[in-house]
């Protein structure tokens, strides 16, 4: 089944600490998407990339780092400078320009 | 400012009801609006589409009308289910192309609760 797999489900961060939350799809989406969401908010765009090799900072870049070296691939990481990280993270992916986004089902970060 | 709203407190339909939801946004000019149903823990499913020319859109018990005058979506399930009941989200499609911004932007949703 075609599909956007997102792990770990749940991951811990220590102080100082960066960590990676990776994000597979096997849909041949070239649109890649990462949003962070927080208790009664809406979606926010963190990052997004539209080809490999490609990609640009969405409304609440600061803290976060991407790669796309891959179509497939669009890991997320929450360096230490992201100050208040524990969120729900959703990664989601689609043709560019239009229609609908595939979304996984999200990474639960918190602090230790 | 740019604003997404929707019901902000939940929504309590008995079942068999239709329940109705409420999108409304200013200073936008989406090519698109969609629809996304999210359960808890759960990444939001793409539900429908309805584009800036289109007035209304239908899919089995869902109906979605979009009115760029007054800036308004609203969103039906009829004959209404407990298994309806989940936060609802609406989202803008800007659609901009030539390295402009990508992606959707949300609305905080609506959390419907059907009631046998």
């Amino acid at each position: 089944d075609g599909g956007i797999t997102q792990s770990p489900k749940y991951l811990f961060r220590k102080e100082g600490q960066n960590v990676t939350l990776s994000c597979e799809q096997n849909l041949n989406h070239d649109a890649m998407y990462w949003y962070r969401q927080d208790p009664g908010q809406g979606l926010r765009l963190i990052y997004y990339s539209q080809i490999v090799n490609d990609f640009q900072k969405g409304d609440i870049a600061e803290g976060y780092s991407v790669s796309r070296e891959k179509k497939e691939s669009f890991p997320l990481t929450v360096t230490s400078a992201q100050k208040n990280p524990t969120a729900f993270y959703l990664c989601a992916s689609r043709i560019p320009l239009g229609g609908p986004q595939h979304f996984g089902d999200g990474t639960r970060l918190s602090i230790l | 400012s740019q604003k997404i709203e929707q019901n902000s407190e939940a929504l309590n339909i008995q079942e068999g009801k239709t329940a109705t939801l409420t999108c409304n946004y200013t200073n936008y000019s989406p090519a698109y609006l969609q629809w996304y149903r999210q359960d808890p823990g759960r990444g939001p499913v793409f539900l429908l589409l309805i584009r800036e020319n289109e007035k209304e859109k239908r899919k089995e018990r869902l109906k979605v009308t979009f009115d760029t005058t007054l800036k308004q979506s609203l969103f039906h399930i009829t004959a209404s289910q407990p298994a309806d009941s989940a936060t609802y989200l609406c989202a803008l499609d800007m659609m901009y192309s030539g390295g402009g911004a990508d992606g959707l932007t949300f609305g905080k949703g609506t959390h419907l609760i059907i009631q046998p």
